[in-house]
């Protein structure tokens, strides 16, 4: 069975850079088979993926064109997890941050984390 | 851009069938999947790849996709389905949600 544990913090300053790690049990962040993946939630925006990484012989990252100047996000294999970095946050960032594993070609999010709830505020 | 549109709301009384739509350009051509999300909970997977259901997912819940809509059915509807639920697609290498339909069972 497929677990993600999010960590992270709950509030972020304006300017600030957001870092939310998802920790994978049950796969690997390494598997040829699955891109690991960050879609935020809000009332104003809805469901919004963000972007993914995925392993096929190197690493690849696919971002939303809405944050591709703001985001990293990088996978550590010595800690089977992902990270999201986004850097200069406005409130307009505020939502639920959810990882999620999905498809390398066009699919589902079959698990999902349990969300962190990010506040940009000063 | 490519956008999935669905109604706000659909309302159902128990043990009926709801239906939901979710339509956008040529939806058909593409895989739609459908999420189920129950307040302070994280989306569920409930139907991908049009009409197929992941182990744990009761039959009551079927999906379509033909045209510009891809449909979720629940049949025989039951007060646990009271939930938000969400299309999702695959565009130009972007994914699309669709924003929600709440459905109500009363």
């Amino acid at each position: 069975q497929i677990e993600l544990q999010q960590s992270g913090p709950g509030l972020v300053k304006p300017s600030q850079t957001l870092s939310l790690t998802c920790a994978i049990s049950g796969d690997s962040v390494s598997s040829n088979s699955a891109a690991w993946t960050w879609i935020r939630q809000s009332p104003s925006r809805g469901l919004e993926w963000l972007g993914r990484t995925y392993y096929r012989s190197k690493w690849y990252n696919d971002y939303a064109l809405s944050v591709k100047s703001r985001i990293t996000i990088n996978a550590d294999t010595s800690k089977n997890q992902f990270s999201l970095h986004l850097n200069s946050m406005t409130p307009d960032d505020t939502a639920v941050y959810y990882c999620a594993r999905g498809p390398i070609a066009a699919g589902a999010f079959e698990n999902w984390g349990q969300g962190t709830l990010v506040t940009v505020s000063s | 851009s490519f956008e999935l549109t669905q109604p706000p709301s659909v309302s159902v009384s128990p043990g009926q069938t709801a239906s939901i739509a979710c339509s956008g350009h040529k939806l058909g051509d593409k895989y739609a999947s459908w999420y189920q999300q129950k307040p302070g909970q994280s989306p569920v997977l409930v139907i991908y790849q049009d009409n197929k259901r992941p182990s744990g997912i009761p039959e009551r819940f079927s999906g379509s996709n033909s045209g510009n809509t891809a449909t979720l059915t629940i049949s025989g509807t039951q007060a646990m389905d009271e939930a938000d639920y969400f299309c999702q697609a695959w565009d130009s290498g972007n994914v699309v949600f669709g924003g929600g339909t709440k459905l109500t069972v009363l």
